[in-house]
């Protein structure tokens, strides 16, 4: 069946630029999580949403970043106001519940100029 | 905050020879698991450990939980160019299971 989604795969914008990025879980998957990578770095723990709920948003960096799940499948992560230090990939990954293998997606490849 | 460390950063081989990478970390972890990433792509989970002293294997794979659930391996056995890639280890702790990455051990298998 289908993986995790991401889009778009590559977004440059200028600094100062509000962005979105757009993940679709595997269907049924309650649990879905954000996470940015650097190069040279393991993925860092963004944002968590069991069902349509933020359960832990611990990890966003600061009010700039946002995330929603309205609906508890499709999540979207905003960033307002981006800075070139946001430049990254975006990863999202799923589990079928908290306790779950993680199911990556692609990534968002977010340049900001 | 958690942290957890993995070494070595890269590991150069010759194909045919073994390969361990080793996560630490600074709390008590309630699980751990491991993922692959190969170069351009995306971690693939490959394991989770949640008990002490846990042993597990995949084929030419294995991975152990240390006793005090504070560190975790992973061996591969017999390298192949198909193993090439980053291997991450994640714990989680104090009951949660979102998972704190380490920054990974780069795999080179020359042939």
């Amino acid at each position: 069946g289908a993986g995790v989604s991401q889009t778009p795969s590559n977004k440059v914008t200028e600094k100062g630029k509000y962005v979105e990025l757009r993940c679709d879980p595997i269907s049924g998957h309650t649990a879905l999580y954000w996470y940015r990578q650097s190069l040279g770095q393991g993925p860092e723990f963004l944002i968590y949403f069991q069902g349509t709920g933020a359960a832990d948003d611990s990890g966003l960096p600061n009010d700039r970043f946002f995330a929603v799940r309205p609906e508890g499948s499709v999540s979207t992560l905003k960033i307002q106001r981006t800075e070139r230090g946001d430049s990254a990939v975006y990863l999202c990954a799923s589990s079928e519940n908290q306790m779950g293998e993680q199911y990556f997606g692609p990534g968002t490849r977010l340049t900001v100029t | 905050g958690q942290q957890v460390m993995q070494i070595p950063q890269y590991q150069h081989v010759q194909e045919g020879e073994d390969f361990t990478t080793y996560c630490n970390s600074s709390t008590t972890l309630s699980n751990i698991q491991w993922y692959k990433q190969r170069p351009g792509g995306h971690p693939v989970f490959l394991i989770q450990l949640v008990k002490s002293g846990e042993v597990k294997k995949q084929k030419r794979l294995t991975f152990q939980f240390g006793e005090a659930k504070k560190n975790s391996s992973l061996h591969i056995t017999a390298t192949q160019t198909t193993d090439v890639g980053t291997y991450f280890c994640a714990g989680g702790s104090g009951g949660s299971y979102i998972p704190t990455f380490g920054r990974g051990t780069s795999l080179i298998v020359h042939p």
